[in-house]
This record gives C-alpha cells, sequence and structure tokens, in this order.
C-alpha cells in the first residue's frame, strides 16, 4: 500500500543524547506532515506538525525539518529520556478536503540508560 | 489523554463473521477518520466521516462500512472477515476547519481466526 519511506527501521541512543530520525516521502504535492509517536499498546500520539510553506518548527525538546527539494522530513529530540522510547512514525496528508493521511512503517527508538 | 475512546479493546472473531467497532470522538471534533494498522506496520487509512457522510476512502474493500451519528460518535462495520483483517483499528478526530492535527483513540485489537 502507499507509505511514507523511512531510512532507518531502529536506533538505539544514550540517554542524553539528541535522537534524530529521518523520513522520506513521496509526493510533492503534500502540503502538511506530522510525526506521531506510539507506545507498546497505545494509539499514536501527536508530537509536532508541519506545514509546506516552511521548513523548520520547534516543539518542546523536539524540532521537525522540512526539505522540499529533496522530499526529506526528520524529527530531532533532545536530550533524550527513557520515555522517549517507542515507535515514531511520519505521515503526510494526501487528501484533498477528506484529510488522509499516509503513514510509513515507523523507526522503533530505543534508549540505552 | 486525547480524550477519543474506542471499543471493544479486544475482539476475537472467527472467518466470515461481521464485526462492530465503536468510536467517541474528542468533545467538539466533527471528522472521525478510521485506521487499519497490522502487526509491525504504520496505519493505514479506511475512510473519513464528516456531517454524518463518508467524505473520503482509502483502498479497502466495500465489506469495510461505517457510521457516523448526530453526536459524532462513529462506528467501523466489517463484514465477511477475513484472517488479514486482524489488525489494531484506530480512529481519530480533528474537528473540520480546525488545526489538521488528528488526535488518535487506543484502538481496538481485532484477531480473526
Amino acid at each position: 500500500g502507499e507509505s511514507v519511506g523511512l531510512h532507518l527501521p531502529t536506533l538505539s541512543v544514550q540517554e542524553g543524547d539528541n535522537s534524530i530520525i529521518n523520513c522520506a516521502y513521496s509526493n510533492s504535492a503534500s502540503d502538511y506532515f506530522i510525526w506521531y509517536k506510539q507506545e507498546s499498546g497505545k494509539g499514536p500520539q501527536f508530537i509536532i506538525d508541519i506545514r509546506s510553506n516552511m521548513d523548520k518548527r520547534q516543539g518542546q525538546r523536539v524540532t521537525v525539518l522540512l526539505n522540499k527539494t529533496v522530499k526529506h522530513l526528520s524529527l530531532q529530540i533532545a536530550a533524550t529520556q527513557p520515555g522517549d522510547s517507542a515507535v515514531y512514525f511520519c505521515a503526510e496528508n494526501k487528501g484533498k478536503g477528506a484529510q488522509k493521511l499516509v503513514f510509513g512503517q515507523g523507526t522503533r527508538l530505543t534508549i540505552n540508560p | 489523554e486525547t480524550g477519543v475512546t474506542q471499543s471493544p479493546t479486544h475482539l476475537i472473531k472467527t472467518r466470515g463473521q461481521q464485526v462492530t467497532l465503536r468510536c467517541s470522538s474528542q468533545s467538539g471534533h466533527n471528522t472521525v477518520s478510521w485506521y487499519q494498522q497490522a502487526l509491525g506496520q504504520g496505519p493505514q487509512f479506511i475512510f473519513q466521516y464528516y456531517r454524518e457522510e463518508e467524505n473520503g476512502r482509502g483502498n479497502f474493500p466495500p465489506r469495510f462500512s461505517g457510521l457516523q451519528f448526530p453526536n459524532y460518535s462513529s462506528e467501523l462495520n466489517v463484514n465477511a472477515l477475513e484472517l488479514d483483517d486482524s489488525a489494531l483499528y484506530l480512529c481519530a478526530s480533528r474537528r473540520a476547519g480546525g488545526p489538521e492535527t488528528q488526535y488518535f483513540g487506543p484502538g481496538t485489537r481485532l484477531l480473526v481466526l
């Protein structure tokens, strides 16, 4: 099915280090991108989003970068904590009118103590 | 918590049976989307409901159908269940005309035997 591509399926980082999760998207016409975090047994939790008219957006400990030239999206997590361990999904909105989010397969982030 | 609730949390059915899953959207959210998430995969868009009508559909057969009620709650119905329908079913809500962010419920885990 449709999917937004991810560069790495797993990522392990030391507690306190910064994490960078990458994502490639295919539709240059997509105008909205979003990162979700999914913990085991739970639904996806919104982290941060960005529209195509921006190239960077910051939240609390998280930053999303959008490079439309190479159709690349990244999520940076500063000073990772054990609670950041989860699967992270990027998604793009491919809908016109109806919002149809297309998700990638996800990156599993593991924080080592 | 997102304020989106789903029931039941888990369900076991046999092949050929029918199932109904339920979703209550976050207060003030009038748009509900349903997603199917197979194990180890990202969510796949099934359809979206707005003003009690289907407002966009993904690549799912007609045996996947839905309803939205005046209070914006929603049902997902799946007829003639197949083994491959085993998955986590997620609903997400947002307010049409408001922020594009979709907020997900915890999901219903369906196992088809």
